[in-house]
């Protein structure tokens, strides 16, 4: 069966520092990866997807990227974090029809 | 019009009643359909889908599709406290050959004892 790992579970970061967060998928290949965001009270935000290693596609522009250098690592980064960033963290993977989403336990990142 | 919508809540239903949830979408073509649990402070979890008009089983929860109406809903029998939780729906919207997924923003559910 599949399993989709996420790490840290928690974050607390200063402004401007930056920030990296790992998502790793087993038992599966090929997976489409996806970051997204859930801010308190808000419905969950498309950040990046990735149907193929070195292939990312971004939804919103911020100052967030990410990579995926290895099939089954998908991976957010920045090089300072706003304010504004915090939030719940969720990577997620589909197969290649795309259809569902599964996700990982998420990262709560809190930037004071 | 928002792409999926869905009353924010809190529905509130007793133990052991009927909980129903609705979702409203705007793209005519969408073919596929979602929904998701989502427990205070944990990630969603996908519940169930739903591919064809009409009503789709699975324990106590029913899946219901009208694409006529473009409208969802997920009915959940006798309900429990355990049941008490946020519920997405999500609507695969194509674009480019790649689906992008949209989630309405969530109903509330409490489950009173």
């Amino acid at each position: 069966s599949q399993t989709i790992h996420q790490w840290p579970a928690t974050l607390v970061q200063p402004v401007g520092s930056p920030l990296s967060l790992e998502c790793t998928v087993e038992g599966t290949s090929n997976p489409n990866l996806y970051w997204y965001r859930q801010a308190a009270g808000r419905g969950l935000q498309l950040l990046f997807y990735s149907v193929g290693i070195g292939q990312i596609s971004s939804e919103v522009p911020q100052n967030l990227s990410a990579s995926r250098p290895q099939d089954r690592q998908f991976i957010l980064s920045s090089k300072k974090l706003l304010l504004s960033d915090s939030g719940f963290y969720l990577c997620a993977w589909s197969g290649t029809s795309g259809r569902g989403r599964f996700f990982g336990p998420g990262t709560r990142l809190t930037v004071l | 019009q928002k792409e999926v919508e869905q009353n924010s809540g809190p529905l509130s239903v007793p133990e052991g009643a009927i909980a129903s949830l609705n979702c409203t979408y705007s793209d005519r073509v969408s073919q596929s359909f979602f929904w998701y649990r989502q427990y205070s402070g944990k990630s969603p979890e996908l519940i169930m889908s739903i591919y064809s008009n009409g009503d789709k089983e699975d324990g106590r929860f029913t899946a219901q599709l009208n694409k006529a109406s473009q409208y969802v809903s997920l009915l959940i029998r006798d309900s429990q406290p355990s049941d008490s939780a946020t519920y997405l729906c999500a609507v695969p919207l194509n674009s480019g050959g790649y689906q992008k997924v949209t989630f309405g923003t969530g109903t509330k559910l409490q489950v009173i004892p």
